[in-house]
């Protein structure tokens, strides 16, 4: 089983749809939790950081299930702008520090 | 302006050949990291330093070299013996190296190398 896992898509969605990327992580010791946008041909870049009372930033929402070793991102209104790949990504820091990627998730935004 | 700077963008090589990626940062951060990405993949931890002066092996070391002389650069060295070394290849850096820590990496724009 990978250590983080995502479903790879591609998800096809119109302008102003609403979409929600799921992912889940193998080791019950994770510490943090991230997400990550990557633009094609590009390096990734933070998106928001994933807290267990859930965060919001604009049209973005993120949720973390410790329990159920979940973490979740919803977009509202989906623009053509956020057409890009969605990492999620895992510390943990047992007997040494990492930070695992998961595969990514492909978003693809319609007019 | 801080940040991570990475050179040269596109890299072309010939078979047999070594070449030298180059990472700057000057966020004052404690660890580096290298990663390649292959097309419509994830990414892979090649090399990692959490202080100056150590370094040690990812996932996939074999074939690459690294040095962490300055706690500002840490290049990444392809060598011959790399089988499949063409790929985007990706530097980030983060605040706290040993000390764990909550905060994340940040990645520099990336190499692309091209083996002909």
């Amino acid at each position: 089983r990978k250590e983080v896992e995502q479903d790879p898509g591609p998800f096809n969605v119109p302008e102003g749809a609403t979409v929600a990327f799921n992912c889940t992580y193998s080791n019950s010791a994770s510490q943090s939790f991230f997400w990550y946008r990557q633009d094609c041909r590009k390096e990734p870049k933070l998106l928001m950081s994933v807290y267990s009372s859930g965060n919001e930033d604009g049209r973005f929402t993120a949720q973390l299930n410790r329990a159920s070793q979940y973490i979740s991102l919803l977009i509202r209104d989906s623009k053509l702008s956020d057409s890009a790949t969605y990492l999620c990504v895992v510390t943990l820091n047992t007997g040494g520090f990492k930070t695992i990627f998961g595969a990514g998730t492909r978003l693809f935004v319609k007019a | 302006d801080g940040g991570i700077t990475q050179s040269p963008k596109y890299l072309f090589r010939k078979e047999g050949q070594n070449v030298t990626l180059s990472c700057e940062q000057n966020l004052n951060h404690d660890a580096m990291y290298w990663y390649r990405q292959d097309p419509g993949q994830g990414l892979r931890l090649i090399y990692y330093s959490q202080i100056v002066n150590d370094f040690q092996k990812g996932d996939i070391a074999e074939g690459y070299s690294v040095s962490r002389e300055k706690k500002e650069s840490f290049p990444l060295t392809v060598t011959s013996a790399q089988k499949n070394p063409t790929a985007f290849y990706l530097c980030a850096s983060r605040r706290s190296g040993l000390a764990g820590g909550e905060d994340t990496q940040y990645f520099g724009p990336g190499t692309r190398l091209t083996v002909l």
